[in-house]
């Protein structure tokens, strides 16, 4: 089956800095998302993004399928963004979403 | 926005007890899906539904899972008899249609099951 590796697998900033997270997958996809897992454990749909650029206030992301990986971006990062972050990718007529290992975020004050 | 809901949010139950996880998919989406997320794992692909029948299965939904649509709302998850090893977050999805065409699939926020 197809393979999804997310980086930097934990990350700690400080309130404001901006950051970098990736997924790399290794086979063409016809559907990629990003998720938010909170502290209490609850999934957050961020983005629907199989190609191009998306973005939603302080977040952006970047899918390039060509060369298999998307980007998340981060900027003025806060407390609140905190948790860990998913990717998830579909490849052809496949129903399930399969998922990444994340990236733990910790925004320090 | 429309959005999934899942209740409830938490459920602490005894080994061997049946337990129903609800969720209420979006309303004009006919493709449901559960998945799992054991702690500290990644989320786990359990089931996909439609049309009042499983459409694909993992390894991991055996015969003590089942999934209902009783009504035009809501769609259901048992566990028959609980294992200490079902303990997990349990996620719902929706979406409006599915194949090879790209396609967003809608989570829920989690039922979080806690076994005993």
């Amino acid at each position: 089956g197809i393979q999804v590796e997310q980086s930097p697998p934990d990350l700690i900033l400080q309130e404001g800095a901006n950051s970098t997270l990736r997924c790399n997958f290794s086979d063409s996809v016809n559907n990629l998302q990003w998720f938010h897992q909170n502290p209490w454990g609850q999934l957050i749909n961020l983005f629907y993004i199989p190609s191009g650029t998306k973005q939603n206030g302080r977040l952006s992301a970047t899918t390039v399928a060509t060369e298999r990986y998307s980007l998340l971006y981060i900027s003025s990062s806060q407390t609140t963004d905190s948790g860990v972050y998913f990717c998830a990718v579909r490849q052809g007529s496949a129903r399930q979403l399969t998922f990444g290992s994340g990236t733990q975020l910790t925004v320090l004050p | 926005e429309p959005e999934v809901t899942q209740t409830p949010s938490h459920q602490v139950t005894q080994m061997g007890q049946e337990v129903i996880l609800r969720c209420v998919p979006i309303s004009n989406h006919l493709y449901f899906y559960w998945y799992r997320q054991i702690l500290g794992q990644k989320v786990e692909f359990l089931v996909s539904f439609y049309n009042n029948e499983i459409s694909e299965k993992s390894e991991i939904f055996d015969d003590q899972f089942s999934v209902e649509r009783p009504d035009g709302s809501n769609f259901t998850l048992k566990i028959r008899s609980t294992k200490l090893e079902d303990s997990a977050m349990y996620f719902c999805a929706s979406s409006e249609r599915q194949g090879t065409m790209s396609y967003e699939q809608y989570f829920g926020p989690g039922t979080r099951l806690t076994v005993t």
